[in-house]
């Protein structure tokens, strides 16, 4: 059974430009979350969807947006790129109607912006 | 706010010399505590759900216990493949979040 994909696995940009992250479920898994991950602040909780609804939404600007489609595939875009805005970019997927079960994570995308 | 605080941040440890690791949390209803393994550059790998105080789950060298107020990771004789970033966390109560701890970096010594 396939993991969750994520791609690409390593960006560099320039600030001031956008970016798009994208992200494939386990197969049968409807809820998808995002997460940021640095070295000063850990992981981040961005949003989560499921069915192709946003449910939850966490503390970042407007810059950062997402979607999910119908066969559950899941994009985040970022834009006007900043310094702070390079990370790892986490994408989690789980089985039910949400992250009360086991959420599995993707091996991320690793964005550097200069 | 759910909030998750790990201890230690760091720890090495000698091969075969067993620890344990702390996760306290504070959420308004216990809904599970995840535990995983987060090795440099990689995404997490799961290793434990815990859904009640009393629960424990064992995996190789791994044994995680849950009270109501913090899980303990255990780690029994560890090798130097152990060393990774281990990380709990919690979900909402809509189960649309996970809150993470900052996790603790072990490092087993041969």
């Amino acid at each position: 059974k396939a993991g969750v994909t994520q791609t690409p696995r390593y960006l560099i940009k320039t600030r001031g430009q956008q970016v798009t992250l994208s992200c494939s479920p386990i197969s049968g898994h409807r809820s998808v979350s995002w997460y940021q991950q640095t070295p000063g602040q850990g992981l981040q909780f961005l949003f989560e969807y499921f069915s192709e609804t946003q449910r939850n939404k966490g503390n970042f600007p407007g810059r950062f947006s997402g979607r999910q489609f119908s066969n559950s595939r899941s994009e985040m875009n970022v834009s006007t790129l900043e310094l702070g805005d390079s990370a790892l970019y986490l994408c989690a997927s789980s089985p039910s109607t949400g992250l009360d079960t086991e959420a599995f994570f993707g091996q991320g995308t690793r964005l550097t912006v200069v | 706010e759910d909030q998750v605080t790990q201890s230690p941040e760091a720890l090495r440890l000698q091969e075969g010399e067993s620890s344990s690791l702390n996760c306290s949390y504070t959420v308004s209803g216990l809904r599970g505590l995840f535990w995983y393994r987060q090795d440099p550059g990689k995404g997490p790998e799961f290793l434990f759900t815990l859904y009640s105080a009393g629960e424990e789950k064992e995996k190789e060298r791994l044994k995680a216990t849950l009270t109501k107020k913090e899980s303990f990771l255990h780690i029994t004789a560890p090798k130097p493949e152990d060393s990774a970033t281990y990380l709990c966390a919690v979900p909402n109560n809509a189960g649309n979040m996970l809150t993470f701890g900052g996790g603790t970096r072990l490092m087993v010594k041969p």
